[in-house]
């Protein structure tokens, strides 16, 4: 079945430190990629979304993500962090399951950023 | 992209009750999606809405709990009914991207608490 893995619940960071959120997705084919970010009360904003092409992808808020096909990957980064960044991170794919193309959640990555 | 409302923006409602949640969206699109997510929880599909057919739920889902309605292609009601305190969640609405039909816009939600 098809599954979107983010294996870090919490992430803790300094400010101005890096950052990197793991995401793991189980397809059989390459999925469409995407990054969103819930901040307190708010909806869902994309950060970033990989269809095809170059695998290093660039997002709004200095954020970047790579695709790595071999290892089914796409981890989003920062090189620095800043403590407006402090919210919850989701992973998902795009995908056609039966016949219906829908998106697939990761379980979200909670980052707090320390002053 | 796509600006997209949604009323109520949260409610506390009484156990057995219903709550009808708009989602009213400012360029037409053909495609709608409603999605939970529970307290700590990702987010999961309840339902797609295509305008001028009957929404296709997911698996767990069903119509008698969650009716929604897709008048036309700007807006979308969910209906959550006989409600229990598992009820209590986060409920989205999201749009198919008016150019990027494997993208989706999201509301900013309604909490939804059953007491």
């Amino acid at each position: 079945a098809q599954s979107v893995t983010q294996p870090d619940i919490h992430i803790t960071v300094s400010e101005g430190a890096s950052l990197e959120l793991r995401c793991n997705y189980s397809y059989g084919a390459t999925p469409y990629l995407f990054w969103y970010v819930q901040s307190p009360g708010q909806g869902l904003q994309l950060l970033l979304k990989y269809f095809s092409g170059d695998t290093l992808v660039q997002g709004i808020k200095g954020f970047e993500a790579e695709f790595k096909r071999s290892q089914s990957s796409f981890n989003l980064r920062k090189p620095s962090v800043h403590w407006s960044d402090a919210a919850e991170y989701f992973c998902a794919v795009g995908l056609f399951t039966s016949g219906t193309y829908k998106y697939i959640f990761g379980t979200g990555t909670r980052l707090k950023v320390l002053a | 992209s796509a600006v997209i409302s949604q009323k109520p923006s949260r409610d506390i409602c009484q156990r057995g009750t219903s709550l009808t949640i708009q989602c009213q969206v400012d360029s037409q699109v053909t495609m709608m999606f409603w999605y939970r997510q529970q307290p700590g929880q990702s987010l999961t599909l309840i339902a797609t809405a295509n305008q001028g057919s009957e929404a296709t739920y997911e698996s767990g889902f069903v119509i008698d709990k969650f009716p929604i309605s897709r008048p036309n292609l700007t807006f979308s009601t969910l209906t959550v009914s006989n409600m229990s305190p598992e009820d209590s969640s986060i409920y989205l609405c999201s749009v198919e991207a008016p150019l990027s039909w494997n993208e989706q816009f999201f509301g900013p939600g309604t909490r939804l608490t059953v007491l």
